[in-house]
């Protein structure tokens, strides 16, 4: 079975500055997708990033990105010049690629940006 | 698209009373997904549904809880009888093969009393 592994339950970051969440996961599996989901205090969950195990480069939306580490099992999320409206908890997942295949969360980070 | 619909998005009930959870998946996805929220436990997957049959209900907490999808637009997840250690957020979310992105429903907070 797959899990996800997110040691950091809070996190906080000056306006402006950069942060990085941290997430591992365990698997056997060589196809795969990651992703970050973030949940604000409306408690929508909204896709923030994706990752495709077969791809190499790191994605990239905006002022997120990652550092995928395929060998190590890692997939930290970046976030630059954090913004107040980045207060939220940030989850990272694993699904298998293809179907039949559910989608596991970590335990989350609560990430809080200070004036 | 709409997203994701989830109905309704609170619900109070006492403590024995049947508890049903709506949700629309959107349109064209062929996997279906309900999690529970806490605070104590997180986000929990509770049953998943691949092209409207159910894959994986290893997290449904015990025979009181049920869930069906009897066609590609709709599931519902039921309570019978509701206890109070049941509440908490419900979400429904969808998903297709061909991207692997999960869309979230905005969630049904779940009250029993």
């Amino acid at each position: 079975a797959q899990t996800v592994t997110q040691s950091q339950p809070e996190m906080s970051v000056q306006e402006a500055e950069t942060v990085t969440l941290s997430c591992t996961y365990d698997t056997s599996e060589n196809n795969y997708y990651l992703f970050w989901y973030k949940q604000p205090p409306s408690r929508q969950m909204i896709l923030v990033i994706r990752q495709e195990a077969y791809k190499q480069q790191n994605a990239t939306e905006n002022r997120f990105s990652v550092n995928f580490q395929k060998a190590a099992k890692s997939f930290s999320l970046k976030i630059s010049d954090s913004q107040l409206g980045d207060t939220a908890m940030y989850f990272c997942a694993f699904m298998k690629h293809g179907s039949n295949y559910k989608l596991t969360f970590g335990k989350g980070t609560l990430l809080t940006v200070n004036p | 698209d709409a997203g994701v619909i989830q109905s309704p998005r609170h619900e109070v009930t006492e403590m024995g009373q049947e508890v049903t959870l709506r949700c629309k998946p959107i349109s064209g996805h062929n996997s279906l997904f309900w999690y529970r929220q806490t605070m104590m436990r997180g986000l929990e997957l509770l049953i998943y549904f691949n092209n409207n049959v159910p894959i994986d209900d290893s997290g449904m907490p015990e025979d009181r809880f049920s869930a069906k999808m009897p066609n590609a637009s709709f599931s519902t997840l039921k309570i019978q009888p509701s206890e109070p250690r049941d509440s908490a957020v419900y979400f429904c979310a969808s998903s297709s093969e061909t991207t692997g992105v999960a869309f979230f429903g905005q969630g049904t907070r779940l009250t029993v009393v």
